[in-house]
């Protein structure tokens, strides 16, 4: 069965430090895989997505993630964080199959949240 | 891309009472999707929708108690009936486009429901 971990529950970095946050999938063909990021009393804002070719993608507000098959992750990293960045990452994988019923059904990992100190 | 927005926005309801969420998409998408996010916790696929057909639930979700609407390719609407203190939750709605990138959804920005 799909499934995506994301085994940093919290994280807190120093502004201006660098981010790293850590996404695993488990699926048997090739995914298709997301990060969102929901701030606090928002909904989800895509930030960027996976679906073929270039293994390191860059999404929005200088996100970057890189899509390692060997490892099954798609980690999300950016080199410099900043104060707006305090929210919840959310990593999902989706797949063109007709998986469980839900054709274009994405599956979500609970969540990293991210602190940032001044 | 596409912008979609939500009513309520929240809401807090008695226990056996229903609410009707609405979604309103600004373009025409061929896929919606209800999630639900109960507190601390990820985004669960409650069902999908597409128009002109019977919405897909999944697994521990049935359409008595969330029935859903998709009357055209802009709109849907998603009911919690009979509601408990166990449907205290946030619901969002999200669209896909059409073509193989239909796995690229857009969410709005959720209804958050406190049942008392």
């Amino acid at each position: 069965a799909q499934s995506v971990t994301q085994p940093d529950i919290h994280i807190t970095v120093s502004e201006g430090a660098s981010l790293e946050l850590r996404c695993n999938y488990s699926y048997g063909a090739t995914p298709y895989l997301f990060w969102y990021v929901q701030s606090p009393g928002q909904g989800l804002q895509l930030l960027l997505k996976y679906f073929s070719g270039d293994t390191l993608v860059q999404g929005i507000k200088g996100f970057e993630a890189e899509f390692k098959r060997s490892q099954s992750s798609f980690n999300l990293r950016k080199p410099s964080v900043h104060w707006s960045d305090a929210a919840e990452y959310f990593c999902a994988v989706g797949a063109m199959e007709n998986y469980g019923g839900s054709q274009g059904n994405l599956i979500f990992g609970k969540g990293t949240k991210l602190s940032v100190k001044p | 891309s596409a912008v979609i927005s939500q009513k309520p926005s929240r809401d807090i309801c008695q226990r056996g009472t229903s609410l009707t969420i609405q979604c309103q998409v600004d373009s025409q998408v061929t896929m919606m999707f209800w999630y639900r996010q109960q507190p601390g916790q990820s985004l669960t696929l409650i069902a999908t929708a597409n128009q002109g057909s019977e919405a897909t639930y999944e697994s521990g979700f049935v359409i008595d108690k969330f029935p859903i609407s998709r009357p055209n390719l802009t709109f849907s609407t998603l009911t919690v009936s009979n509601m408990s203190p166990e449907d205290s939750s946030i619901y969002l709605c999200s669209a896909g486009t059409s073509g193989y990138s239909y796995n690229e959804q857009f969410f709005g920005p959720g209804t958050r429901l406190t049942v008392l």
